[in-house]
């Protein structure tokens, strides 16, 4: 079935290096959402693509979607310690609507202060 | 404006029994959406419910079941309790076509 594969699992950083994720799919995506989960939280929508090679900011995090709409990334500059969570990626399931995601397995940032 | 709520927060049961999640959208949400999210894992999509009908399955067992009820709340009912149903349940409600919004979800203990 459709699959959305994230990388790296884990992620440490320093206060201030930069991070980023990857999402892949061996499919092309309708559109790409990411997701941010506090420990202990829940889910909370951060951004949609949908068009082919977007770009969009949200202040220090930096949103792209891939040409071929296989792929998208998440990078944060000179993360915080307020940047800890675990980041995924979701795409519309095939043949459903926005409210049938398949997530990614996330990113698992820890930010050392 | 109040979230998207869930009840109870937490829940221990043991195997072989029956358990009932229930979820309030938002107001004026009529999607209202149920997702599994197993420790580690990205949350796993079960059901979709829009207008009280479903709209979307997931590959879960027959175990497994849902409805809407006119006021869009919703409730998840789970038979027949594994272990393995240990898990944080999720809803979440969405405007069509929109972004979904999660609730903070039932922790379900299956011993």
């Amino acid at each position: 079935g459709q699959q959305v594969m994230q990388i790296p699992q884990y992620q440490h950083v320093q206060e201030g290096e930069d991070f980023t994720t990857y999402c892949n799919s061996s499919t092309t995506l309708s559109n790409i959402q990411w997701y941010k989960q506090r420990p202990g939280g829940h889910p909370v929508f951060l951004i949609q693509l949908v068009k082919s090679g977007e770009v969009k900011k949200q202040k220090r995090l930096t949103f792209q979607f891939g040409e071929a709409k296989k792929n998208s990334s998440l990078h944060i500059t000179a993360t915080q310690t307020t940047d800890v969570g675990t980041y995924f990626c979701a795409s519309m399931n095939y043949g459903g609507s926005q409210g049938n995601l398949i997530f990614g397995k996330g990113t698992k940032l820890s930010v050392k202060p | 404006d109040a979230g998207v709520t869930q009840s109870p927060t937490h829940l221990i049961k043991t195997r072989g029994q029956h358990v009932t999640l229930r979820c309030s959208p938002i107001s004026g949400h009529k999607s209202v959406s149920w997702y599994q999210q197993v420790l580690g894992q990205g949350p796993q999509f079960i059901f979709q419910y829009y207008e009280k009908e479903e709209r979307g399955r997931g590959n879960f067992p027959d175990r497994f079941s849902a409805r809407q009820f006119p006021n869009y709340s919703s409730e998840l009912n789970v038979n027949a309790l594994l272990l393995g149903d240990s898990a944080l349940y999720l809803c979440a409600s969405s405007l069509v076509g929109s972004e979904q919004f999660f609730g903070p979800g039932t922790r379900l203990t299956v011993l």
